[in-house]
């Protein structure tokens, strides 16, 4: 069975500092992963992926994350946080022969608040 | 388009009521899901269509009912719902990803759905 861990229910930081929200995961074999953003009252947006090749991906707004497959960790960052990156955050996971469909698995979603 | 539009975007419901929640997609994508999301939660997997057929159904009550009319359309039938059935219901969808062609999924912005 896969899973994801995502330990801080919150993470504040201020603006214009570095942020990092936390995801390890648990799957059979190398995994894809990916982290969602979600606003209030929204569906999830995409933001970036890891799939194979370089650890480090770059994603939309900024923001970046590093696969690290000796601690199973893909911890997302931002190097200046912005007010508006205020949201939800789930990190996912799903396995390599998982028929080609998402069957993914989400993290429980951290709360990020930069205050400004 | 990379767009999910999903309509309604509320709706309030008897537990006597029958109503339907819709989903488009013109992406090309051939699996499109259905999730629902509680409050602060992460997102649940419901069903999985996969090239129009139901690929995957997560155990739910058959008090809703998916129906997959065409590669761009997806729907959920509700009938004689519960209370705590209310939630937000997203839709997704992928493109059907085969020998490491892997994609994110698109979001809609999803159905807030009221049973009193």
């Amino acid at each position: 069975a896969q899973s994801v861990a995502q330990p801080e229910d919150q993470v504040n930081v201020a603006e214009g500092n570095p942020l990092t929200v936390k995801c390890t995961y648990s799957v059979s074999g190398n995994p894809y992963l990916f982290w969602y953003v979600q606003y209030p009252n929204r569906g999830l947006q995409f933001l970036l992926k890891y799939i194979t090749g370089d650890n480090l991906v770059k994603g939309s707004y900024g923001f970046e994350a590093e696969f690290n497959k000796s601690q199973t960790s893909f911890h997302l960052k931002k190097p200046s946080a912005l007010v508006s990156d205020s949201a939800l955050y789930f990190c996912a996971v799903r396995p390599r022969n998982s028929g080609g469909y998402q069957k993914v698995t989400f993290g429980t979603g951290t709360k990020l608040q930069v205050i400004p | 388009d990379t767009e999910v539009t999903q309509t309604p975007k509320h709706l309030v419901m008897g537990m006597t009521n029958k109503k339907s929640l819709k989903c488009e997609q013109h992406m090309g994508h051939r699996a499109m899901y259905w999730y629902k999301q509680k409050a602060k939660k992460p997102p649940e997997l419901m069903f999985v269509y996969s090239y129009e057929k139901l690929s995957i159904n997560e155990s739910v009550p058959s008090r809703f009912s998916p129906e997959c009319p065409n590669s761009s359309l997806l729907n959920l039938h509700l009938h004689a719902l519960q209370p705590e059935d209310s939630a937000l219901y997203l839709c997704a969808s992928s493109l059907q990803g085969f020998s490491g062609r892997e994609t994110e999924a698109f979001f809609g912005q999803g159905t807030r759905l009221t049973v009193v």
